[in-house]
């Protein structure tokens, strides 16, 4: 079945440091590669995706680079800010299936200090 | 665009009582929802999918008398804790897909329920 590994946390970073959150992935076919952001009481939002081998999604800063090859999805940011502490949650969708499930990894939790 | 509520926020129930959580799609129709269940420093466990119309598909291990999942229109699907037990006491978060996304799924902020 299909699967999601990403780093466990707790991530603590100063401000305008540089954050990557590694994610592997274990699928049959040609999944969707997402990450979601979880902000303190608040529902997921989706932060950027990927649809195919190669394809980079990127959103308010942050960059992921679907790598076929090595199974992986890892999120980047050059210089975090203390408004991206949050849970970030990488995930797959299984392409084509009924309902397009969504399979998450753990969840990392960040903490971004002043 | 693409809100999806639910309520309540959160709900305090007794053991043995049934708890009904609603999850809408605020400006898009969603012709599926899903229903997760998030566990304390835990990822999103996918509970059931719902189809409007239809009946939902559980996934295994969740046992579908137990909870009970209502699409009955394009805006609005429901989830009711039957009998609840302490051991339900978790995060449920929804979330819906309209037609137009096949990729994307648009979350609820969750219903905290607390069974004791």
């Amino acid at each position: 079945g299909n699967s999601v590994t990403q780093m466990e946390g707790p991530v603590t970073l100063s401000e305008e440091a540089f954050l990557t959150i590694n994610c592997t992935y274990t699928a049959t076919g040609y999944p969707s590669l997402f990450w979601y952001v979880q902000y303190p009481g608040e529902g997921l939002q989706l932060l950027l995706k990927a649809t195919k081998a190669d394809d980079k999604g990127s959103n308010k800063g942050f960059e992921a680079t679907y790598r076929k090859e090595t199974t992986s999805f890892h999120l980047e940011k050059g210089s975090v800010q203390v408004s991206d502490s949050a849970v970030y949650f990488c995930a797959l969708s299984d392409v084509g299936a009924a309902g397009n499930k969504l399979t998450f990894g753990g969840g990392t939790r960040v903490l971004v200090k002043p | 665009g693409a809100v999806v509520s639910q309520h309540p926020s959160r709900v305090i129930c007794k053991s043995g009582t049934s708890v009904k959580i609603e999850c809408r799609s605020l400006d898009f129709q969603a012709t599926t929802m899903f229903w997760y269940r998030q566990f304390p420093k835990q990822s999103l466990m996918l509970m059931a999918t719902s189809n409007e119309g239809s009946k939902a598909t559980y996934e295994q291990g969740v046992e579908k008398d137990k909870f009970l999942i209502n699409h009955a229109s394009l805006t609005l699907s429901t989830l009711t804790v039957t009998s609840a037990h302490p051991e339900d006491s978790s995060f449920y978060i929804c979330s819906a897909r309209a037609p137009r996304d096949f990729y994307e799924q648009y979350f609820g902020p969750g219903t905290r329920l607390t069974v004791t």
